[in-house]
């Protein structure tokens, strides 16, 4: 079966520090998406991406969030100058139509030092 | 209120026994609902959607009740790798996806 795959699984960075996290999403796929969990907490919506731009955001995706498809394949997440409270799992996530099911890459876990 | 709601319980059952919980929804527009599992510290992975007539996956069965505007989710002979954490997901019209904060099922032997 086709996954969403994501690098690197683990990243440990300084305060202040800018980190890019990447992603591959399912080939035919046409809508990408980053979440974020907070240990312990519920899973939280950052933003949607469709025919290169965002769709929509959410309030924790401020000025301090990039996010980028450099090429045919690759979906980037950057964050400028990560915070303490950044540290977080980060999904990436990928479906062919926004209300079909969501495929989800196995994350990456941000920790900020 | 909050668009997606579920009990987060912890509840706590005996292998073999049946276990059902449900999630309410605040936008009455929304369009899909799935329910996704997830273990410790791994990505939610979609156990199954959830159709208007409801539906059945095995020992897994989901329902909809869009008039009060709630998903269920019924486990019936629990096994110890059910043991997880069941999030509600729901997509509403303005292409967005929200999830819950989750239900947490333990089976024990």
């Amino acid at each position: 079966e086709p996954e969403v795959t994501q690098t690197p699984s683990h990243q440990v960075t300084q305060m202040g520090q800018e980190v890019i996290l990447r992603c591959v999403p399912i080939s035919n796929h046409l809508y990408f998406y980053w979440y974020r969990q907070i240990l312990g907490q519920k899973v939280e919506f950052l933003v949607s991406f469709y025919n290169n731009e965002i769709s929509e955001k959410s309030e924790i995706f401020d000025d301090q969030f990039s996010v980028e498809r450099p090429d045919g394949s690759n979906f980037t997440l950057k964050i400028r100058s990560t915070k303490l409270e950044d540290s977080a799992m980060y999904f990436c996530a990928s479906n062919r139509d926004p209300n079909e099911k969501l495929f989800f890459g196995s994350g990456t876990q941000l920790s900020v030092l | 209120r909050k668009e997606v709601e579920q009990d987060p319980g912890p509840f706590n059952v005996p292998e073999g026994a049946t276990v059902a919980f449900n999630c309410t929804y605040s936008n009455s527009a929304s369009q899909s609902f799935f329910w996704y599992r997830q273990d410790c510290r791994k990505e939610p992975k979609l156990l199954m959607s959830v159709y208007s007539s409801g539906n059945e996956d095995g020992r897994f069965t989901a329902q909809l009740n869009r008039a009060s505007q709630y998903i269920s989710l019924l486990i019936r002979d629990s096994k110890l790798s059910d043991s997880a954490t069941y999030l509600c997901v729901v997509f509403s019209n303005d292409y967005k996806l929200s999830f819950g904060a989750g239900t947490t099922v333990t089976v024990r032997a």
